[in-house]
């Protein structure tokens, strides 16, 4: 199957700090790409959709300002958390897809982000 | 927007016993999954399975897209079997999988 890599797996910052995070189609092209955000023991809430050379869509309910999204090439999208507080502390995990329509998702391996 | 809805929550299973999980959809879907998520939280692709059904080894799964389920058989259970299982679908071109709240497995020795 296809390879999606994320970078960093794990990363702790202080707080009112930003972090970086990585998400890259090692293998193949994404023009979309999405970020999941998971707390500890509940399921995958999407955050947003990235999509190559445009702005990323947000769900409501997530901060457009605070957890920044570029997807600058078609392997690349990153999500940069600013000002991070604890409450941001959480598991975020982006997916992608071969292009084209109804094909399989595959996901990074996830980054643990605990700020402090 | 879509709903999806997996059962049982928990399960525990002594090492070698089968289990079926099920996953109910509120819609149509062009694209069901399931996922194994481990211990550190890697999600990884067991099957793609929009209809019909599949099998891996000891796992299988069937999607009967009609009646908007799909079951996940896990056979001859071993430890390395236990995490969560997710089921995720979407209903509508490149747009983002919805998933279910899981389905957390444990296997015991």
């Amino acid at each position: 199957g296809a390879v999606v890599s994320q970078h960093p797996s794990w990363v702790i910052c202080k707080s009112g700090t930003s972090v970086k995070i990585e998400c890259r189609s090692l293998d193949f092209q994404a023009t979309t790409m999405f970020w999941y955000r998971q707390f500890p023991k509940q399921s995958l809430m999407l955050m947003a959709t990235s999509n190559e050379g445009s702005k990323a869509t947000y769900e409501q309910g997530v901060e457009k300002d605070k957890f920044l999204i570029n997807h600058a090439s078609l392997t690349l999208s990153t999500l940069t958390v600013t000002s991070a507080h604890p409450e941001d502390s959480s598991f975020y995990i982006c997916s992608a897809r071969v292009s084209g329509l109804y094909t399989e998702a595959f996901f990074g391996q996830g980054t643990r982000l605990t700020v402090v | 927007g879509i709903q999806v809805e997996q059962s049982p929550p928990d399960l525990i299973l002594q090492e070698g016993a089968n289990s079926t999980l099920r996953c109910n959809f509120s819609d149509s879907v062009n694209n069901l999954q399931w996922f194994h998520q481990n211990p550190w939280g890697q999600l990884i692709n067991l099957f793609y399975i929009p209809s019909g059904t599949k099998q891996n080894g000891r796992l299988s799964a069937t999607t009967v897209a009609t009646e908007r389920y799909s079951l996940l058989y896990i056979s001859s259970s071993q430890t390395t079997d236990s995490g969560v299982y997710f089921c995720a679908v979407t209903n509508s071109g490149n747009t983002p999988l919805v998933f279910g709240k899981g389905t957390r497995l444990s296997v015991i020795a």
